[in-house]
């Protein structure tokens, strides 16, 4: 089955930019969806289709997808952007979603 | 505004058995898949089984099948995970979550809150 490959964490500073990639065969043939999960709480969509961004989510949030890597970027990150992210690839063989590892986004 | 809404979570044992349910509000429930993703504490994202709109066609994951049954009721906008012969294995929080397909892929755009599941003796 196909698989997505995360890095486990990634640091920034405040006020920098992170970029959360998410590497998978192929990847840029395939349609990415990002979702954001802060403790406690259920995950959020916060990029579907690569790089579109649902009603309510900051222009911040960007996404791209090429080759066999996809990356979320969170511009002038802000404390409430810590959390998990999560990229999501639908398997069309098996019909089932696929997701990514995760990557915890934390401050420096 | 979309709500969904999961319960019957609890602590059961071994081998046991629960029925989750997840009700559903503020949107056309008929419309949509929907499906059960879990997370088992500290962990990521796995997905559980999907139900299309008229329950029609289930899909599982591998390591479930024959374990897990899921379910709707249209009139009642409410969707169901059976689980029986439970294991440690299988202790997580489950979502339930709306998909929203087009052009050959899915994601969910909408997430319950989750109901803890905890397979202990």
């Amino acid at each position: 089955s196909y698989v997505l490959t995360q890095p486990p964490s990634v640091s920034v500073a405040p006020g920098k930019s992170a970029r959360v990639t998410c590497g998978g065969h192929n990847i840029g043939t395939k349609s990415v969806h990002w979702y954001q999960q802060k403790p406690g709480q259920a995950p959020v969509l916060v990029i579907s289709y690569d790089s579109d961004r649902p009603s309510g989510i900051p222009e911040r949030f960007s996404g791209s997808n090429s080759g066999n890597t996809a990356t979320l970027t969170i511009n002038r990150v802000e404390a409430g952007d810590e959390a998990d992210y999560y990229c999501q690839v639908w398997d069309r063989d098996t019909n089932h979603p696929v997701f990514g590892g995760g990557t915890k986004l934390t401050f420096l | 505004e979309v709500r969904l809404v999961e319960s019957g979570g609890g602590l059961v044992r071994p081998g046991g058995s629960l029925r989750l349910s997840c009700a559903a509000s503020g949107f056309t429930f008929s419309a949509y898949t929907m499906h059960w993703v879990r997370q088992v504490p500290g962990k990521g994202l796995e997905w559980v089984s999907s139900i299309d709109k008229g329950s029609s066609d289930m899909y599982y994951a591998d390591s479930l099948k024959g374990r897990f049954t899921i379910s709707r009721d249209n009139a009642k906008n409410s969707l169901y995970l059976r689980m029986n012969s439970l294991r440690a294995a299988d202790t997580a929080v489950y979502y339930c979550a709306r998909l929203v397909c087009t052009g050959g892929s899915c994601y969910s755009d909408h997430w319950g809150q989750g109901a803890l599941v905890t397979v202990s003796s």
